[in-house]
């Protein structure tokens, strides 16, 4: 069974502060790993992906991925109140099959 | 350029009818995907496509959803019967394959009364 396994939330973060998403998976064999970012009632948009393990940065958003320990978070840095979403994480399996957690509920608190 | 294309955007349709969703990937975009996202809920895994062919069917929920891609472009979603739990968004995503981002279109809406 493959399984994408994410914190609902809400997570609640001061504004200007540092929000981190994580999300875990299930199969060794994963190889491609992406962020999405949906707001209400919108489809989701990527954010990020990242590939090897280690860090990607981008702006004011940082991936992280640990293979061995099969996780990858997702940090932003300076968080603004337009950083409330729902965020999706997204693995795809050795057969292209690409699932997705059920998400993490993100507040900015102004 | 254009972006993934859905339609209709939202559809009401009576309990036990028929309906057909149409996608429309981004050009050269070899993969296509089908998902469900309840309200409130996460996105549910139904069907992908590689080109023409869809190696994992696993994911529709009953034998009344049937998907098919021709021409290695334009897919639909067939939902036979409805039934009120299929009421939902349908999210269409293309890609370019192997381990690239999707893309998502603005999704179908469907109702069942």
């Amino acid at each position: 069974q493959k399984e994408v396994e994410q914190n609902s939330g809400p997570l609640s973060v001061p504004e200007g502060a540092i929000a981190s998403l994580n999300c875990t998976y299930s199969d060794r064999g994963s190889q491609s790993f992406f962020w999405y970012r949906q707001y209400s009632g919108k489809s989701p948009e990527l954010i990020m992906f990242i590939y090897s393990n280690g860090d990607k940065e981008d702006g004011r958003f940082t991936a992280q991925l640990n293979k061995a320990s099969q996780y990858v978070s997702l940090l932003i840095r300076d968080s603004q109140p337009s950083d409330s979403a729902t965020y999706l994480c997204a693995v795809s399996y050795r057969d292209d099959k690409i699932i997705f957690g059920k998400g993490t509920r993100l507040h900015i608190l102004p | 350029g254009a972006g993934v294309s859905q339609s209709p955007s939202n559809k009401v349709t009576e309990k036990g009818k028929d309906v057909e969703l149409r996608c429309d990937p981004i050009s050269g975009h070899t993969a296509l995907y089908w998902y469900r996202q309840s309200l409130g809920q996460g996105l549910e895994f139904l069907i992908y496509f590689q080109g023409n062919s869809a190696p994992d069917k696993s994911g529709l929920p009953s034998d009344r959803f049937s998907a098919e891609r021709t021409g290695g472009s334009v897919s639909t979603l067939t939902i036979q019967r409805t039934q009120q739990e299929d009421s939902a968004v349908y999210l269409c995503a293309s890609s370019l394959g192997h381990n690239s981002p999707l893309h998502f279109g603005n999704g179908t809406r469907l109702t069942v009364t």
